[in-house]
């Protein structure tokens, strides 16, 4: 039972263009929710996070805009620069441990 | 550094061989997370642990698997006869209270390659 979900694999934008990463859950009782950012061979970084009481959480180029109705949250970077080509997963939690999507491989190309 | 600090990095078991994983936390946390990648995969939670108990074994398979984190040392993830299938990579977080979801630092992982 997949409660978290990243439906698109890869996506690859222009350097300076906007990146939009989307992430769908199932289970209403999840309370906050998390971007993470994954380079290969090493671990998680973390990159910005939203609770459910809110609809909008801004850091620098990263916006989290979460949309509790359609149970449907989304990564914004603006403007994405080559570094930010990585496996970003999206991740969901009301108790602690954190549920993980598959994660979506941002390519920007420049 | 101050970071969480996992070892070995990579690990090489034959079937049937014991598999052995460390984590130490950030200095200051209490709190240790185990999660699993199979290739192709996300992370999966495997269990959560504080000092000398088990928090929440929900994600651990039911046999092989065991973990500790005791009073002293690193937590110990264990894995009992290894088989193919548990090739992944095994990362490890901690945080300083069970309300830190944000503050969920992870370690740079294990990659356990079964022969």
């Amino acid at each position: 039972d997949q409660q978290v979900k990243q439906n698109s694999p890869s996506l690859s934008v222009q350097e300076g263009r906007i990146s939009i990463l989307n992430c769908d859950y199932t289970n209403s009782m999840f309370d906050y929710f998390l971007w993470y950012k994954k380079y290969p061979a090493e671990g998680p970084t973390f990159l910005i996070s939203i609770s459910s009481i809110k609809d909008k959480n801004e850091d620098g180029r990263f916006t989290v805009f979460l949309n509790k109705s359609a149970k449907h949250l989304s990564l914004h970077i603006v403007p994405s620069q080559p570094g930010d080509s990585a496996v970003y997963f999206c991740a969901a939690t009301n108790t602690g441990k954190l549920i993980f999507g598959q994660g979506t491989t941002l390519q920007v190309k420049p | 550094n101050a970071g969480v600090m996992q070892n070995p990095r990579h690990l090489v078991r034959r079937r049937g061989q014991e598999a052995r994983l460390r984590c130490s936390p950030m200095k200051g946390h209490s709190h240790v997370y185990w999660y699993r990648q199979l290739p192709e995969e996300g992370l999966k939670f495997m269990v959560y642990l504080q000092k000398e108990n088990i928090i929440d074994e929900s994600g651990m398979p039911k046999e092989r698997f065991s973990a500790e984190f005791p009073k002293e040392g690193p937590s110990i993830l264990r894995i009992q006869q290894v088989v193919r299938g548990d090739s992944a990579a095994y990362f490890c977080a901690s945080s300083q209270d069970v309300n830190s979801y944000n503050e969920q630092f992870f370690g740079p992982g294990t990659r356990l390659t079964v022969l």
